[in-house]
């Protein structure tokens, strides 16, 4: 049965550099992985998205290694606003299943 | 603002009434989605629609009823539910390039917080 794994919370600090990372173990060839971003009252907003290597665009970079068995989202210098919860996408190219994680918590600290 | 509008943004109803959830998209899109999101759970894609037909149904009990009547709106609508039905649900579209869903970004709602007594 397809999954995607990602931590419940975390917390960091105004400036740094944060690291999400998600798991799908069961990840086929043709899938592709997504991040979305969710604000309270508000549906998710789409960040990025990739199928292998590295993906930058202007407010994150997505890291696939080789195996595709997990990925990274990474944000740069955070703020106060990148408080909001992260949710990592697998789509399935086999029978177009959505695989949603149940999201990542994300605290950004003073 | 994503372009994509749900109205209401609040909902209380008993298990006897009907009701129906509205979505409208000013995108241009050709793809509509329908999502239930309970706290701490994955996302559940409930219905999709390409061009105004359905594409998927995920097992979803009848008392939710969807309806597409042109590219630009859907409706749920919603009849003798549970108090286990109360949850955010999440409208979104997409540009449909592909069969949907694809690796076509979603844009979402601000959603309906429906509560069932």
């Amino acid at each position: 049965l397809a999954k995607t794994t990602q931590p419940i919370s975390m917390d960091s600090y105004e400036g740094q550099e944060v690291n999400i990372t998600c798991s799908h173990n069961n990840i086929a060839t043709n899938d592709y992985i997504t991040w979305y971003q969710q604000f309270p009252s508000q549906g998710p907003r789409f960040i990025i998205q990739g199928y292998k290597t590295k993906v930058t665009n202007e407010v994150a970079s997505l890291f696939i290694p080789a195996d595709r068995k997990s990925s990274t989202l990474s944000l740069p210098r955070v703020s106060l606003s990148d408080t909001a919860v992260y949710y990592c996408l697998v789509l399935m190219d086999s029978n177009y299943q959505l695989i949603w994680g149940a999201g990542t918590k994300l605290i950004i600290k003073p | 603002e994503t372009g994509v509008t749900q109205t209401p943004r609040h909902l209380v109803m008993g298990m006897t009434n009907k009701k129906s959830l509205k979505c409208e998209q000013h995108l241009g899109h050709n793809a509509m989605y329908w999502y239930k999101q309970s706290a701490k759970k994955p996302l559940e894609l409930m219905f999709v629609y390409n061009f105004k037909e359905q594409t998927e149904n995920n097992s979803v009990p009848s008392r939710f009823s969807p309806e597409c009547p042109n590219s630009s709106h859907l409706f749920l609508h919603l009849h003798t539910l549970q108090p286990e039905d109360s949850a955010l649900y999440l409208c979104a579209s997409s540009q449909g390039s592909g069969r949907p869903p694809s690796t076509d970004t979603q844009y979402f709602g601000p959603g309906t917080r429906l509560t069932v007594l």
